[in-house]
């Protein structure tokens, strides 16, 4: 069975920083892109990021949004995908969930979701 | 605001048929690239209900279905249940932001 479990996410001040782990199981994560994607409260969803296979580069895109501030990495080794979230924003604020793309390169279409993660960036 | 346009919301009585049009431009879909659609039911997590435009993943009714034509994008609901009543994004690439852009996303009322 295809699993997503997110870890990570909480309280932050602004300016300071949070990490967001997304463990999977149930498919070689290797051969699969991973894209994050947000939600903020009663608004629609976002696009944050992803990051292809390995097979395609491992290359990374992020939104404009988030560009110099947040991190994608991957260690297919341990079947996890990191958002590493730098320097935040209230904006930022938001429930954020990792997703499986559907094939190792990009916007094939998410077919798996983390159950989501809740960040909040006040002060 | 999103390069993909949805309407905001749209509604039908049970056992009808609604549409819910994605209009793009010449950047994202009318540029060729994928339309994928999503459901996401209140307080869950998103649904992938069809993908590269007009596929549908396993388990997802023949009663979804996605096409395509110039910079629009549609997903067509027919024989609509009480259990459709969700927010529904399309989601596509866009070659001037190099990335992902969503709908602003849908919201379907079953009357």
């Amino acid at each position: 069975e295809v699993q997503l479990v997110q870890s990570g996410g909480g309280l932050a001040k602004p300016g300071r920083s949070l990490r967001l782990s997304c463990a999977a199981s149930g498919f070689i994560v290797g051969d699969h892109g991973m894209s994050w994607v947000r939600q903020a409260p009663g608004k629609g969803l976002e696009w944050v990021g992803f990051i292809r296979s390995k097979a395609y580069g491992g290359t990374i895109e992020n939104a404009a949004s988030v560009k110099g501030r947040f991190t994608l990495s991957r260690d297919d080794s341990k079947g996890i995908a990191y958002l590493q979230m730098d320097n935040l924003k209230i904006e930022d604020t938001a429930v954020y969930f990792c997703a499986r793309e559907r094939t190792g390169y990009s916007s094939s279409g998410s077919d798996f979701w983390g159950q989501g993660a809740l960040v909040t960036v006040s002060s | 605001q999103s390069l993909l346009t949805q309407p905001p919301s749209v509604s039908g009585a049970p056992g009808q048929g609604v549409t819910i049009s994605c209009t793009g431009s010449s950047s994202n879909i009318g540029a060729g690239y994928n339309v994928h659609w999503y459901q996401q039911l209140p307080g869950t997590v998103p649904k992938l209900l069809i993908y590269d435009t007009q596929n549908r993943p396993s388990g997802v009714p023949d009663r979804f279905s996605g096409s395509k034509s110039g910079p629009s994008a549609s997903l067509a609901i027919t024989g609509l249940q009480a259990e459709d009543e969700a927010d529904y994004y399309c989601q596509s690439y866009d070659t001037s932001l190099r990335g992902v852009v969503f709908g602003g996303g849908t919201k379907l009322t079953v009357l």
